[in-house]
């Protein structure tokens, strides 16, 4: 079946302008990651949602960072006033369940990133 | 607090030779442990994960990797590399208690040479 798709899969941003990066997850799985990963470097956490949750954004660099999911579906990663050391890959991941049944063990799978360039 | 180390950001081997990539962790809680692998221009894919069973896990593509609570140790292993193996890896370890927050390590970028 269809796996996670991520869009655009490259965009080039100038310094300042707002970027929206698109996540559609497995069909019916109700947990939904990003994480930023940049060059040379692991993934790192940005946010989670359970459906249209967002239970952690502890990881969102700065509030020019902004993460939704408003049908527990679809997400959108928003940056705004793009700075050059947002440049990186931004990975979309999901997992089909939640809670005691669901959590930490549970596998994630991920999109194939959005390559971000700020320039 | 969890944080992923591995060891050797670039390991190269031969075709047919032993594969080992070293990680390791640190995490408070008991941890849920993954290994992943990234492909050119592609998202991270899971080999295997361990999840308080067995501490010997078997992962796709022939690989394993062992849990060591007294060496808080996860090295992935594959007895005889293949020219397809030449990719990414990726060590993450997620706390009992948080379902969402991995942590993973740097990437070990694996070379096979014919």
């Amino acid at each position: 079946g269809a796996g996670v798709s991520q869009s655009p899969r490259y965009k080039v941003a100038k310094r300042g302008q707002d970027v929206a990066l698109r996540c559609d997850p497995i069909s019916g799985h109700v947990s939904l990651f990003w994480y930023q990963q940049a060059l040379g470097q692991g993934p790192e956490f940005l946010t989670y949602f359970q459906n249209e949750a967002q239970l952690d954004k502890s990881g969102l660099p700065s509030d020019r960072f902004f993460a939704e999911r408003p049908e527990g579906s679809v997400s959108t990663l928003k940056i705004q006033r793009t700075q050059q050391e947002d440049s990186a890959v931004y990975l979309c991941a999901s997992s089909p369940l939640r809670g005691l049944a669901g959590g930490p063990q549970e596998t994630q799978y991920f999109g194939p990133g959005t390559r971000l360039l700020v320039l | 607090a969890q944080s992923v180390t591995q060891l050797g950001s670039h390991v190269s081997v031969s075709e047919g030779a032993l594969v080992l990539l070293r990680c390791n962790y640190s995490s408070s809680v008991p941890p849920y442990l993954f290994w992943y692998v990234q492909y050119p221009n592609q998202g991270l894919q899971l080999l295997l994960k361990y999840t308080s069973a067995a501490t010997l896990v078997k992962g796709i593509n022939g690989f394993e990797a062992e849990f060591k609570k007294s060496e808080t140790s996860f090295h992935l292993t594959k007895p005889s590399a293949h020219m397809s193996d030449a990719a990414e890896y990726f060590c993450a370890v997620t706390p009992a208690l948080n379902a969402g927050k991995s942590t993973f390590g740097d990437g070990t970028t694996l070379t096979v040479k014919p």
